[in-house]
């Protein structure tokens, strides 16, 4: 089993639906990161969390430390939004230890 | 403010082969990182430095890859020599300081096929 999971890892939605992305580890950390990858391979972080919530945009973060989940959101999706998303957690008491998830591959359709 | 420069973008070799990768991060951070992404996974460390020294490199397959950042600035990543596996696309990040605690910026990475 995955120290970090995602879910789901293939969505496919329509232009102005609400996105969810789920993010599960089992490890404790220090921080946890959310980051898009666009098709060609740039990466952008998105969000750092160690706890609460964020908002930038039509995006939104949540942990619960607790359950050892977090979530994204994206509110009226847009094609733009078509990308991998990551989350990534900085292992607690580590060297900065910096553990991956697989991703998940979003398309959303005009 | 310029990002995180990567060169070459693309690169084909043959298996057995040597190959070189090239970072620049940006101006004022002291770590660099470099990853390998293999298609359809998340990204995999390889090796992180601050400054010119070497913070991890547990998952750097060393009879094979090496990598430097000599004066602390720009770094090189090479393979030598190549195998199939080694398909992948190579990524360079760098932040301020250490990314447990701060944004890391990504450059866009070189696309390595192995023949």
């Amino acid at each position: 089993k995955n120290e970090v999971e995602q879910s789901p890892q293939n969505l496919t939605a329509q232009e102005g639906e609400f996105i969810t992305i789920n993010c599960s580890y089992s490890v404790g950390i220090s921080a946890l990161h959310w980051l898009q990858q666009h098709p060609g391979g740039g990466i952008v972080s998105l969000f750092m969390l160690s706890s609460g919530k964020k908002k930038h945009g039509r995006l939104i973060a949540t942990i619960n430390i607790q359950e050892k989940h977090s979530s994204l959101h994206i509110t009226a999706s847009h094609p733009r939004d078509s990308a991998v998303y990551i989350c990534a957690v900085t292992v607690a008491d580590s060297n900065y230890q910096l553990i991956w998830g697989a991703g998940t591959k979003l398309i959303i359709k005009p | 403010e310029a990002g995180v420069a990567q060169s070459p973008r693309y690169k084909i070799i043959e298996k057995r082969q040597s190959v070189a990768f090239w970072c620049n991060p940006i101006s004022g951070h002291a770590t660099l990182y470099w990853y390998q992404q293999i298609l359809g996974q998340g990204p995999k460390l390889l090796i992180q430095f601050q400054n010119n020294g070497v913070v991890d490199d547990s998952q750097l397959p060393k009879d094979r890859f090496s990598a430097e950042r000599l004066k602390g600035v720009d770094s090189t990543l090479k393979i030598q020599p190549a195998k199939l596996e080694d398909s992948a696309v190579y990524l360079c990040a760098s932040s301020l300081g250490n990314w447990g605690r701060e944004t890391q910026y990504f450059g866009p990475g070189t696309r390595l096929l192995v023949l």
